[in-house]
């Protein structure tokens, strides 16, 4: 099936740093998502990108879909503490005329106060 | 707007017996989700729904996993007989059809002992 590398794994960070993590995907998507979980909550979408070279902005948060449609990045500028959790990029598998989303296997954030 | 509604929110079993998740979706949407985490696995998609109809069930990982949505507004996940290796945490979504803003329920922990 289809899958989503994310990278890095995890990150422990100071806060105040910026942040910086990525997905690729051997295949072409038109939808990108990036979702972030909480501990003991599902996830939560954050930002989603629809075009090609999209930069798009939520806060502290931009994400880009890149060019070739294979990737996309995720950054978080100046952390907080309550930035800790789980973030997971996400791709829309259209088939036919319905969807879902396939997930990576997420980033967890750990920011030292 | 009470979100998604999963229930219950930690389940412990002993392996062979029956399991129920159930899951109420945000009122209006018309497409509901499944997914299960898992450490090793993330999350992967077992079943959606879309209009009360299941559209893909692929994801169902054994004939001991059934899903049904007899109404709009409920669902639930049965797992029959239940092994220590089910136990992970499951997620429900819901969503308007087409829509990217899926909403997640805050799941149900299941441990199989």
């Amino acid at each position: 099936g289809q899958q989503l590398n994310q990278s890095p794994q995890s990150m422990f960070i100071q806060e105040g740093e910026d942040v910086s993590m990525n997905c690729t995907s051997s295949s072409i998507f038109n939808t990108w998502l990036w979702y972030k979980q909480d501990p003991g909550e599902g996830p939560v979408l954050l930002i989603a990108l629809y075009k090609a070279g999209e930069l798009t902005s939520n806060g502290r948060l931009t994400a880009q879909f890149g060019i070739t449609r294979k990737d996309s990045f995720l950054n978080i500028s100046a952390s907080i503490p309550s930035d800790v959790g789980i973030y997971f990029c996400a791709v829309m598998n259209y088939g036919g005329s319905q969807g879902n989303l396939i997930f990576g296997k997420g980033t967890k954030l750990s920011v030292k106060p | 707007d009470a979100g998604v509604i999963q229930s219950p929110r930690h389940e412990v079993t002993e392996m062979g017996q029956e399991v129920t998740l159930r899951c109420k979706p945000i009122s209006g949407h018309n497409s509901l989700f499944w997914y299960r985490q898992t450490m090793m696995r993330g999350l992967e998609l077992l079943i959606y729904f879309n209009n009360n109809v299941p559209i893909d069930d692929s994801g169902m990982p054994e004939d001991r996993f059934s899903a049904k949505m007899p109404n709009a507004s409920f669902s639930t996940l049965k797992i029959q007989p239940s092994e220590p290796r089910d136990s992970a945490v499951y997620f429900c979504a819901s969503s308007l059809t087409g829509g990217n803003g899926y909403t997640f329920g805050s799941g149900t922990r299941l441990t199989v002992v």
